[in-house]
């Protein structure tokens, strides 16, 4: 299995673009989360999907959007990009036991 | 409302000193809680978890519900110990689902 894959790795925009990070997960698992992890503040979860078709916010919600067409790919939209998006991107699932697996991270840098 | 704190940003210690990495939780369900690590350039992995009670890599945790706490030990520290180490607490969001809110994570660096 390749676990959760994300891409892609790096990417600099400039105010006011849009982009799409991906998110793949090839262990069928429903759960799947988006965070954010910001210097110093943990990471805190933008959105989160439940399964195939079912998608439901986070704590940052704000500025982004998903979707979830099927179990696989859970992509996150950002349609105008503000510097307070300059961050580094998670995607997770949850398999037994509640662990999370997590992506290798999308650094993203707007100016 | 649920919160992970982990006071200490940076914890620097010698090869084959004891470490404890703190976490402080507030929860008003029964807490379910992680560490999970991140060595340099490398994605978030679970460390070990409260429910298990396993030590993995020497390191232990023991949720103590009286201090809400789940500090992480271990007895003598390696090199490749250093790493970001997060506590996470999980709890549940919206109309289902789990989800885990993370401490601000410290940074343990060991020095040879």
């Amino acid at each position: 299995n390749a676990g959760v894959t994300q891409t892609p790795k790096f990417r600099i925009l400039k105010i006011g673009q849009s982009m799409t990070l991906q998110c793949t997960q090839d262990m069928n698992h429903n759960y799947m989360y988006w965070y954010r992890q910001d210097p110093g503040m943990g990471l805190k979860l933008i959105y989160y999907s439940v399964g195939a078709g079912i998608t439901d916010k986070g704590e940052v919600p704000n500025g982004y959007n998903v979707s979830r067409s099927t179990t696989e790919d859970f992509p996150l939209r950002l349609e105008l990009a503000a510097p307070s998006q300059t961050s580094v991107y998670f995607c997770a699932s949850i398999g037994q036991g509640n662990e999370q697996y997590f992506g290798p991270g999308t650094r993203l840098t707007v100016t | 409302a649920q919160r992970v704190t982990q006071p200490e940003k940076l914890l620097s210690v010698f090869k084959g000193a004891p470490v404890e990495l703190k976490c402080n939780y507030s929860y008003s369900g029964s807490p379910e809680l992680f560490w999970y690590v991140q060595y340099s350039r490398q994605r978030l992995q679970l460390l070990l978890r409260h429910i298990s009670r396993e030590s993995i890599k020497g390191f232990t945790a023991d949720l103590n519900k009286g201090e809400t706490s789940f500090h992480l030990k271990k007895p003598f520290a390696q090199e490749e110990d250093s790493a970001m180490y997060y506590c996470a607490l999980m709890s549940l969001w919206g109309n289902a689902g789990n989800m885990l809110t993370f401490g601000g994570g410290t940074r343990l660096m060991v020095k040879p």
